[in-house]
């Protein structure tokens, strides 16, 4: 099974400063996809943004941007003019082009202070 | 938002008893899953269903049995509850990776076993 590791159990960050939040992976596949789920204090869990292998170009939405490293097996999350609505659980999740099942990371708790 | 529901809500039971909880969709979608989310282990996987009537293992599959007679409800059951099993659980759907590799995820279901 694939593993998925999130390194930073916690990390915070000023109001309007940018943070990034790690992830790495293992597996010997070639194409998959890699996400970036937000859980804020109302457990929803919430799609950030994702990426696919094939693609170069790293993802961006609005405020939020991936730096994807391939050949390092890295997916890092970086959040640019942070906001108090930032603040959340973090999870890093993969799923292979065939695969039926996603792995998730142990998450990220984010904090963001005013 | 996908539709998604999950009930009940929350739950309080004792040590022994059976437990069932529901998930519903109203997307049609394929795939559906049954995680368990606890502090220092992010979302794990208990059991999912590719069909009606298909379903395999998860990582944390012991003690839950699954099922799913229907597209749209995936049941998850507990046959006799243990303190271990005190979490919070999240339904999701998806299609196939190739269709819209994106997981939707209800709401969450908080269960106490005392």
């Amino acid at each position: 099974a694939q593993t998925v590791t999130q390194s930073q159990p916690e990390m915070s960050v000023q109001e309007a400063e940018t943070v990034t939040l790690s992830c790495t992976y293992d597996t010997s596949e070639s194409d998959y996809y890699l996400f970036w789920y937000k859980q804020p204090p109302s457990r929803q869990m919430i799609l950030v943004i994702r990426q696919e292998a094939y693609k170069q170009q790293n993802a961006t939405e609005n405020r939020f941007s991936v730096n994807f490293q391939k050949a390092a097996k890295s997916f890092s999350l970086k959040i640019s003019d942070s906001q108090l609505g930032d603040a959340a659980m973090y999870f890093c999740a993969y799923r292979s082009e065939t695969g039926n099942q996603f792995y998730f990371g142990t998450g990220t708790s984010l904090t963001v202070i005013p | 938002d996908a539709g998604i529901t999950q009930s009940p809500r929350h739950k309080v039971t004792e040590t022994g008893t059976p437990v069932t909880l529901r998930c519903h969709q109203t997307e049609n979608h394929r795939y559906m899953y049954w995680y368990r989310q606890d502090p220092g282990h992010g979302l794990r996987l208990i059991h999912y269903s590719y069909g009606v009537k298909d379903t395999d293992k998860g990582e944390v599959s012991d003690g839950y049995s699954v099922s799913r007679s229907k597209t749209e409800d995936f049941l998850l059951t507990l046959e006799s509850a243990t303190s271990s099993q005190t979490s919070v659980y999240f339904c999701a759907i998806s299609e196939s990776p190739l269709t819209n590799n994106e997981q939707f995820f209800g709401p969450g279901t908080r269960l106490t076993v005392l």
